[in-house]
């Protein structure tokens, strides 16, 4: 079966600016959950839909928000990038909610904000 | 603040060696998940110990959970180029709402 795929898959931002992910769980998994890597902070969880609601945020300002369709993609968005915004954005999705299923990773989006 | 600390930070071994790589926590958890990453693809989840003292083992690979549930290690034994990643520790959090990782282990395996 198809993975989970996100576009795109780089992007190169300036200061200010804003912009959306997206990511297509495989097919069936209703949890969606995003992270940001970083080679300084590692992997750190954003936040996790759950059925087109936000289930959890991690510690991240506002101007990082998502949202989850009716069909289980998801998009994340961040406002008024910043230079410490460039890093790896990874989504996984589950069949269950993120602590009680298997998380399965797509590739990321590797945004530069210059 | 809960913590996952993963040792070494970066590992470069020749092919058919034997390594080991630690995730250590001050913190008790319910369980601890290893996953590798490959350079432009997303984390893998290889295994979850869930039982202090616990040892699982996939292939080359021995996965073990310390007996107070704060620490684990991952024994690769003769070490192949494929072995070459990212390894991460994960546990859920404290207030059970998320995962936390460890920052990992880069492994460069060379033939």
């Amino acid at each position: 079966k198809a993975g989970v795929t996100q576009t795109p898959r780089y992007l190169i931002k300036t200061r200010g600016q804003q912009v959306t992910l997206s990511c297509s769980p495989i097919s069936g998994h209703r949890s969606v959950s995003w992270y940001q890597q970083t080679p300084g902070q590692g992997l750190q969880f954003l936040f996790e839909y759950f059925s087109e609601t936000q289930r959890n945020k991690g510690n991240f300002p506002g101007r990082f928000s998502g949202r989850q369709f009716s069909n289980s993609r998801s998009e994340m968005n961040v406002s008024t990038l910043e230079l410490g915004d460039s890093a790896l954005y990874l989504c996984a999705s589950s069949l269950g909610t993120v602590l009680s299923a298997e998380q399965f990773f797509g590739p990321g989006t590797r945004l530069t904000v210059l | 603040t809960q913590l996952l600390e993963q040792s070494p930070q970066f590992l470069s071994i020749q092919e058919g060696e034997n390594l080991t790589v630690y995730c250590n926590s001050s913190s008790v958890f319910s369980s601890l998940q290893w996953y590798r990453q490959e350079p432009g693809e997303g984390p893998v989840l290889l295994v979850t110990v869930v039982t202090g003292g616990e040892v699982k083992k996939l292939k080359r690979l021995t996965f073990q959970f310390g007996d107070a549930r704060k620490d684990s290690s991952l024994h690769i034994t003769a070490a192949q180029p494929g072995d070459t990643g990212l390894y991460l520790c994960a546990g859920e959090n404290q207030a059970g709402t998320a995962l936390i990782f460890g920052k990992g282990t880069t492994l460069s395996v060379s033939s």
